[in-house]
């Protein structure tokens, strides 16, 4: 059974760059949820796909936006890139028939804006 | 999703038992008690959850009280590979696909030799 992974594992962009990071789902997965992580604090949600499309969106701006492809593998795109998008990225996937939704987090693509 | 309080650090012995505390005091009567870690520089495991009963598995114990307002994780025998910053989330679980983990700052707890 393979993991989460995703690529690259560092960036870094200078501010107003468009970036795009990369997720592969554990084997199996048709969810994928996206999380940013900053400095010293817990994991904040961005949104979620399911079956190619957003399922869900936390408090984030229209700037980042998401594919899911049918294999399940997500891309996180985020334009007009800001010093305060600096962090920690995790895309995590689940499978939508588990009534728990356990979700299995990759480890994650570290974005520096300078 | 129910707000949680938890200590923002702990110290613990190797080998020792290793008590983590959860307050969710205003947890509704459908929402499970989950604990994730993230050891540094990962992403969060998962390693619990529970709805109202004592649960183990063979990473953890967890302890929810009779009226629901707090937990404790216990990790039995703690070891150096246990320090990680510790998150106890109160979520609703409907299947599904559409649900979130809404993480606090968790507690960081360092196993010391």
């Amino acid at each position: 059974e393979t993991g989460v992974t995703q690529s690259p594992t560092h960036l870094i962009k200078t501010r107003g760059q468009q970036v795009t990071l990369r997720c592969s789902s554990q084997s199996g997965h048709n969810t994928v949820s996206w999380y940013q992580q900053a400095l010293g604090q817990g994991p904040q949600f961005i949104f979620q796909y399911y079956r190619e499309e957003e399922n869900g969106r936390g408090n984030f701006p229209p700037r980042f936006s998401g594919l899911q492809f049918p294999n399940y593998s997500s891309e996180l795109n985020v334009n007009a890139l800001e010093l305060d998008d600096s962090a920690l990225y995790l895309c995590a996937s689940s499978l939508s028939s588990d009534r728990y939704n356990e979700q299995f987090f990759g480890p994650g693509t570290r974005l520096t804006v300078l | 999703d129910a707000k949680t309080t938890q200590p923002p650090s702990m110290d613990c012995a190797e080998g020792r038992a290793a008590n983590l505390p959860c307050n969710h005091s205003t947890i509704s009567g459908n929402e499970y008690v989950y604990w994730y870690r993230q050891i540094h520089s990962q992403g969060p495991q998962y390693i619990i959850h529970g709805l109202k009963n004592n649960e183990t598995n063979e990473m953890a114990s967890l302890i929810i009280t009779e009226d629901r307002k707090s937990s404790t994780l216990i990790l039995p025998h703690a070891t150096l590979r246990d320090t990680a910053v510790y998150y106890c989330i109160v979520r609703v679980v409907s299947g599904g696909s559409n649900y979130k983990l809404t993480f606090g700052k968790g507690t960081l707890l360092t196993v010391n030799p």
